[in-house]
């Protein structure tokens, strides 16, 4: 069973606008959000996360949104740069076992210039 | 020093032979995770090491998966009998302790032919 899913494998944005990522988990123990990205032959890297006590979390050009009672969450990156060109990645834990991230397939986000 | 290592970096192998993959955690990191990669896939949690003892090893797949830490340092995944289906990214990644932020390795590429 997924626990953590990205529906969409790839998103598309032109360079300036808003890319929005989405998520939504099914497991209601998961207390902590992260997105990673990653670039291809690196591994992922931690770029933000959120607490469930939190429904906003603001870094820079990237926010990550948390609705608890739809168990879902977004990264919204804005204006988009060419370099956020990535797959990214979130991921869920639960505080008592906070060492074991749940991963989702990743979106693949292309920004156009 | 620098950050996680992982070596080999790309390791291809034939059906039924053993292979061991190894990771060098960044300097200090208490804790030590092993994921899996599949194509299209995010990454799948493993195993957990605080220290040197397993803490977590919920994710192996099969008792043909087996990883060490013998010096609460360098961790290595081994694979027994290896087959088609272990094909896949083996990402390691440490923190500096069990609810802090994971940093990950490049990965070792596993073609099992």
């Amino acid at each position: 069973d997924q626990q953590v899913k990205q529906n969409s494998p790839s998103l598309s944005v032109q360079e300036g606008r808003i890319s929005i990522l989405n998520c939504d988990y099914t497991n209601s123990m998961f207390d902590y959000f992260l997105w990673y990205k990653k670039y291809p032959a690196e591994g992922p890297t931690f770029l933000i996360s959120i607490s469930s006590i939190k429904d906003k979390n603001e870094d820079g050009r990237f926010t990550v949104f948390l609705n608890k009672s739809a168990k879902h969450l977004s990264l919204h990156i804005v204006p988009s740069q060419p370099g956020d060109s990535a797959v990214y990645f979130c991921a869920a834990s639960a505080l008592q076992g906070a060492q074991k991230l749940v991963f989702g397939q990743g979106t693949r986000l292309t920004i156009n210039p | 020093g620098a950050g996680v290592s992982q070596t080999p970096s790309n390791k291809v192998t034939e059906k039924g032979k053993y292979v061991e993959l190894r990771c060098d955690p960044i300097s200090g990191h208490t804790a030590l995770y092993w994921y899996r990669q599949s194509l299209g896939q995010g990454p799948e949690f493993l195993i957990y090491f605080q220290g040197t003892g397993a803490a977590d090893d919920s994710g192996l797949p099969n008792d043909r998966f087996f990883a060490v830490r013998p010096e609460g340092s360098v961790s290595t995944l081994k694979i027994q009998r290896t087959e088609r289906g272990d094909s896949a990214v083996y990402l390691c990644a440490s923190s500096a302790g069990p609810n802090n932020e994971q940093f990950f390795g490049p990965g070792t590429r596993l073609t099992v032919l």
